[in-house]
C-alpha cells in the first residue's frame, strides 16, 4: 500500500491568484495522477504527472491553468493559476504502485474554495 | 473511450437491510474494475477490484460485486448494511494501454437510517 498526504488540506483563495497543491507518498512510484472533484460531482483525472517530464493533460485541461511537477518518485505538486470560483473544488492526488494496473491510492484531497 | 454510469444518485437503505449499488461501463475490450468509497471529509478508499477470472469480488467491509459482461454490469452489493456504510460510493474503471487511468461514474450517495 501508499500512504499520501496533501498540503494543504483546505484553502480559501481570492479570484484572480494562484495556489500550489503538493501531494507526498511514503514510496517511490511509477504512476502519479492528479484529479479534480467539483461539488457534488465526480472524480475527473486532470493529468498524469511524469517523473522527469512534462505532464500528460487530459481534454479539457492545459498546462498554462495547471502546470504540474514531478521532481522526483515520491512528490508532485498541482499549482491551480489564475483561479475563478469554477475552480472550487476538491483536488486529489493517486498512486499507482504498479507499472501494469494496479489500484490506485488516494490523498485526502486538498479542498479549495476561491472567492 | 471507456465511461461509467451509476444510474442511482440516492440510495436509501434501513440498516440491517441488503445492498445493491448498481454500475454499468462501456468498453470495447475487458475492463479492469473498481468500486471506491468516500466518506463525509476522507479520501478514497478501494473496496474492492476485477481484473479477470471468477466473476463475483470479495472487498473489505462485506462487500461483494460481480461481474457480468453480458450486462456490462459491476454492481456492489452488501447482505446487511451498517450504519457506518453511509457514505459516497464510486464505480471506476480503467482502460488497458490507457496508461493506468482510471475513469469514474458519478457516484452513488447512500444513505443508512437507523
Amino acid at each position: 500500500s501508499a500512504v499520501i498526504s496533501q498540503k494543504p488540506s483546505r484553502d480559501i483563495c481570492q479570484r484572480g491568484t494562484s495556489l500550489t497543491i503538493q501531494c507526498q507518498v511514503d514510496s517511490q512510484v511509477t504512476m502519479m495522477f492528479w484529479y479534480r472533484q467539483q461539488p457534488g460531482q465526480s472524480l475527473t483525472l486532470i493529468a498524469t504527472a511524469n517523473q522527469g517530464s512534462e505532464a500528460t493533460y487530459e481534454s479539457g485541461f492545459v498546462i498554462d491553468k495547471f502546470p504540474i511537477s514531478r521532481p522526483n518518485l515520491t512528490f508532485s505538486t498541482l499549482t491551480v493559476s489564475n483561479m475563478s470560483p469554477e475552480d472550487s473544488s476538491i483536488y486529489l492526488c493517486s498512486v499507482d504502485l504498479a507499472p501494469t494496473w494496479d489500484e490506485q491510492f488516494f490523498g485526502p484531497g486538498t479542498r479549495l474554495t476561491v472567492l | 473511450a471507456q465511461s461509467v454510469t451509476q444510474p442511482d444518485i440516492h440510495i436509501t437503505v434501513s440498516e440491517g437491510a441488503s445492498l445493491e449499488l448498481r454500475c454499468n461501463y462501456s468498453y470495447g475490450a475487458t475492463p479492469y474494475l473498481f468500486w471506491y468509497v468516500q466518506s463525509p471529509g476522507q479520501g478514497l478508499q478501494l473496496l474492492l477490484k476485477y481484473f479477470s477470472g471468477d466473476t463475483l469480488v470479495q472487498g473489505i467491509k462485506g462487500f461483494e460485486a460481480e461481474f457480468k459482461r453480458s450486462q456490462s454490469s459491476f454492481n456492489l452489493r452488501k447482505p446487511s448494511v451498517h450504519w457506518s456504510d453511509a457514505a459516497e460510493y464510486f464505480c471506476a474503471v480503467g482502460a488497458t494501454g490507457g496508461g493506468n487511468k482510471l475513469t469514474f461514474g458519478t457516484g452513488t450517495q447512500l444513505k443508512v437510517e437507523l
